[in-house]
């Protein structure tokens, strides 16, 4: 079945430590999202990319760093720059970057020890 | 900036139709309506989105006001597993050609037995 995986689905992160969050697609979209969810608001933008090796900063990218080497994956570098990175984080994909519906995975938990 | 409003609760009976309502009073006219559900600690699921028209899929109908400044989601036939939080979201131009989805709080669907 095609869909959107992101791994681990739990992560725990010590004070000062850099942690990548693993996000694959077999959906054979183009553009690709990673959001981040904190209670009490709404999903934020944190990067987006349409194509291989490009991306774009989102709303609230500081702290946080992506690559695009390959159409299927997009990881996401918590970098220890981010200074309140416990949340939930969301990685989507679309055909393109307009008007086509965004699918999402179910998720990585971070948290902080 | 949230461009939809929503109410934050809506209860519902199982097995009667659910509506949802959204507001979207400053839509333009090339602005998509989209709505997405998501259940607790998983990721959004794509329901449905128009333009202009109703749209009917297989699990919603979408009804957008002749002047689009509303619209509602319609569950036909409700059961236990939508209890969810359902978002209505308007998408907004960005970055060139490329669409950002702007997320609000949603509304929290509780289907009773």
């Amino acid at each position: 079945d095609g869909g959107i995986t992101q791994s681990p689905k739990y992560l725990f992160r010590k004070e000062g430590q850099n942690v990548t969050l693993s996000c694959e697609q077999n959906l054979n979209h183009d553009a690709m999202y990673w959001y981040r969810q904190d209670p009490g608001q709404g999903l934020r933008l944190i990067y987006y990319s349409q194509i291989v090796n490009d991306f774009q900063k989102g709303d609230i990218a500081e702290g946080y760093s992506v690559s695009r080497e390959k159409k299927e994956s997009f990881p996401l570098t918590v970098t220890s720059a981010q200074k309140n990175p416990t949340a939930f984080y969301l990685c989507a994909s679309s055909y393109g970057g307009g008007y086509q519906p965004q699918h999402f995975g179910d998720g990585t938990r971070l948290s902080i020890l | 900036d949230a461009k939809t409003t929503q109410p934050t609760s809506m209860d519902c009976a199982e097995g009667r139709a659910a509506n949802l309502p959204c507001n979207h009073s400053t839509i333009s006219g090339n602005e998509y309506v989209y709505w997405y559900r998501q259940i607790h600690s998983q990721g959004p699921q794509y329901i449905i989105h128009g333009l202009k028209n109703n749209e009917t899929n297989e699990m919603a109908s979408l009804i957008i006001t002749e002047d689009r400044k509303s619209s509602t989601l319609i569950l036909p036939h409700a059961t236990l597993r939508d209890t969810a939080v359902y978002y209505c979201i308007v998408s907004v131009a960005w970055a060139g050609n490329n669409r950002k989805l702007i997320w609000g709080l949603g509304t929290s669907l509780a289907v009773n037995p």
